[in-house]
């Protein structure tokens, strides 16, 4: 079993629909987590950071269940410009060094 | 800003030669990392180290050696290339302690033909 899984997609939504991706973790042992934005053919970049109590910014809202060990990331009024690949993102803390463990990411394509 | 300065951007090689691609940042992070990327794999992680002198295999790191002699850098060789290295690299880095950003170059592309 992977230690971060996503669903792949591709999600096709309409410009200014909600889509909602899910993200499922393995080790209880996780200690942060974040979501990453990677556009095609570039190198991922940070989106956001999650937090146990959920946070937002701007359109997007990340969710995070430590019971479940499942994170969330909400976009609202979608833009051509969310088009990209999004990438759930764990860290561990393991022998005293944080290790970042990547989901295979998920596709968004948002068309008019 | 340099942040983290990846080279080559593309390189094709033949089966069995080698070379090393070259990873820089600015930031004065402990943390060094490279990953590979294939079609529906995710990020997997070749080598890590956290800070100079130190270094450590990640999830794939047969075919790949690392050494990290100052802070700055963090060159990754091939010895050997095969087809099956194929892919996308990325070097990354961030601070140690604590939910950290890490910080990508943009990639190299690298063909074994």
């Amino acid at each position: 079993r992977k230690e971060v899984e996503q669903d792949p997609g591709p999600f096709n939504v309409p410009e200014g629909a909600t889509v909602a991706f899910n993200c499922t973790y393995s080790n209880s042992a996780s200690q942060s987590f974040f979501w990453y934005r990677q556009d095609c053919r570039k190198e991922p970049k940070l989106l956001m950071s999650v937090y146990s109590s959920g946070n937002e910014d701007g359109r997007f809202t990340a969710q995070l269940n430590r019971a479940s060990q499942y994170i969330s990331l909400l976009i609202r009024d979608s833009k051509l410009s969310d088009s990209a690949t999004y990438l759930c993102v764990v860290n561990l803390l393991l022998g005293g060094y944080n290790k970042l463990i990547f989901g295979a990411g998920t596709r968004l394509a948002v068309h008019p | 800003n340099a942040g983290v300065t990846q080279t080559p951007k593309f390189q094709v090689l033949k089966t069995g030669q080698s070379m090393t691609l070259q990873c820089a940042q600015d930031m004065n992070h402990e943390y060094m990392s490279w990953y590979r990327q294939d079609p529906g794999m995710g990020l997997r992680l070749i080598h890590y180290s956290v800070g100079a002198g130190i270094t450590d295999q990640g999830e794939v790191p047969n075919g790949y050696n690392v050494s990290r002699s100052t802070t700055e850098d963090f060159p990754l060789r091939l010895l050997s290339a095969a087809p099956s290295q194929t892919s996308v690299y990325f070097c990354a880095s961030s601070r140690q302690g604590g939910p950290t950003e890490a910080f990508f170059g943009q990639g190299t592309r690298l063909t074994v033909v």
